[in-house]
């Protein structure tokens, strides 16, 4: 069955700090999609980035990067040069052809604290 | 703005009572979800449709239904409502199920009293 964890619940870091949020992803499936969302305080939920199994180039979004590895079933989130503003829970979420992609899974979140 | 609309954005209902919580998805999104979240579970995935067409099933209660009409809006009903439903439930919508990125409305923020 279709599995994510998030094993950081809550991250406190320093502003200007590097982080890294980890994703660790179960599947039987050859074929899937990996997104990572953002829930700031105010309670909406933001979309990041998708990623299918196929494509595991790692992908770098202004201070954002992405560092999806099949080996390990991993794909984890880094912040580069952290700001207050990235203080928020991180949701990484996978679909799976198995379902034919429509039952999303989402893994139980990454609280971010940024101090200034 | 995500283009998803939800309505209403609180609620605070009696134990034993029903609500309706209902979704308008981005214009174009043929596809709907519900999550619900509480404080201790992150995003529980509910239900999913599709074109009007139930195509996933997560935990989701037997108390619990939802649809979605021909003008592709959605309904989630809550019935014989208990204290530990009180949670944010959140509507999304895509173009391709889960092959796409979702889209989040605002919430519906359902406290049962």
């Amino acid at each position: 069955a279709q599995k994510v964890t998030q094993a950081q619940t809550e991250i406190s870091v320093v502003e200007k700090e590097d982080v890294t949020l980890d994703c660790v992803y179960e599947t039987r499936d050859t074929t899937y999609y990996l997104f990572w969302y953002k829930q700031p305080p105010s309670g909406e939920l933001v979309f990041l980035i998708r990623r299918n199994s196929f494509d595991e180039q790692n992908e770098i979004s202004g201070r954002y990067s992405w560092n999806f590895q099949k080996s390990t079933s991993s794909f984890n989130f880094t912040i580069t040069a952290s700001q207050v503003v990235d203080s928020a829970v991180y949701f990484c979420a996978l679909s799976e052809a198995k379902t034919s992609y429509d039952k999303v899974i989402f893994g139980p979140g990454t609280s971010l604290s940024v101090i200034p | 703005d995500s283009g998803v609309t939800q309505t209403p954005k609180h609620l605070i209902t009696a134990t034993g009572q029903r609500v309706t919580l209902r979704c308008s998805p981005r214009s174009g999104d043929l596809s709907v979800y519900w999550y619900q979240q509480s404080l201790d579970q992150g995003l529980q995935f509910l239900i999913q449709y599709y074109n009007g067409e139930e195509r996933a099933k997560g935990n989701i209660l037997e108390r619990f239904s939802a649809q979605q009409f021909p003008d592709l809006h959605s309904e989630l009903n809550l019935s014989s409502l208990e204290l530990g439903d009180s949670a944010l439930y959140f509507c999304a919508s895509s173009s391709l199920g889960g092959r796409t990125e979702a889209f989040f409305g605002q919430g519906t923020r359902l406290t049962v009293v």
